[in-house]
């Protein structure tokens, strides 16, 4: 069965660093999204991204997030500039379409650790 | 945007069945309800989604009664593998963002 791969499974970077995580959606999915977890809560949405550009983004999303799909196999998330808040798990999913038979299959995340 | 509202928490034995009810009260024409499991340190993995009425597949099965105000998801004959936290989610047709709430989290018990 195809997967969302996710890469590192692990950074650690200093505050005030930019990160960016990696992600390849599934090969015939159209619909991408980020999402995060910090420890202990529940998972948030970030943003979702379709025909490379911003679908729609929560109140997280701020001007230090932003999202790429630089060729036809990479979906990344850049943070700016991290905060100690920004530490979490980071997860990419993708959906083939926006229908109702259409699930989002998720990646096993970037755990993000900002010293 | 419609809300959803499950109990946090859950114990059961294996080989029983378990039934966790969600409560999303103001859920509109256009939402599906979506229900998806988390293994700690992995991402979200779907179980099933449905409009009305019953769903099964070989995982689970899903209960939604007319009204859709409510809806119950249903693991028959869980073993510990099953343990887990289980995500009720109302997919917006319109974005496609699903909205997470706290999750149930799944004790299964030998």
């Amino acid at each position: 069965e195809p997967e969302v791969t996710q890469t590192p499974s692990h950074q650690v970077t200093q505050m005030g660093q930019e990160v960016i995580l990696r992600c390849v959606p599934i090969s015939n999915h159209l619909y991408f999204y980020w999402y995060r977890q910090i420890l202990g809560q529940k998972v948030e949405f970030l943003v979702s991204f379709y025909n490379n550009e911003i679908s729609e983004k929560s109140e997280i999303f701020d001007d230090q997030f932003s999202v790429e799909r630089p060729d036809g196999s990479n979906f990344t998330l850049k943070i700016r500039s991290t905060k100690l808040e920004d530490s979490a798990m980071y997860f990419c999913a993708s959906s083939e379409t926006r229908d109702k038979n259409s699930p989002l299959h998720f990646g096993n995340g970037t755990r993000l650790t900002v010293t | 945007l419609a809300k959803t509202t499950q109990p946090i928490s859950m114990d059961s034995y294996e080989g029983q069945e378990v039934n966790i009810t969600c409560s999303h009260n103001n859920i509109a024409t256009n939402d599906y309800i979506t229900w998806y499991q988390q293994f700690p340190s992995q991402g979200p993995r779907f179980i099933i989604q449905g409009y009305k009425t019953k769903v099964t597949n070989e995982v689970a099965s899903l209960f939604i009664p007319a009204d859709r105000k409510s809806s119950t998801l249903s693991l028959p004959r869980v073993s510990l593998s099953d343990t887990a936290v289980y995500y009720c989610l109302v997919f917006f047709r319109n974005t496609g963002k699903l909205i997470f709430g706290q999750g149930t989290t799944l004790q299964v018990k030998p």
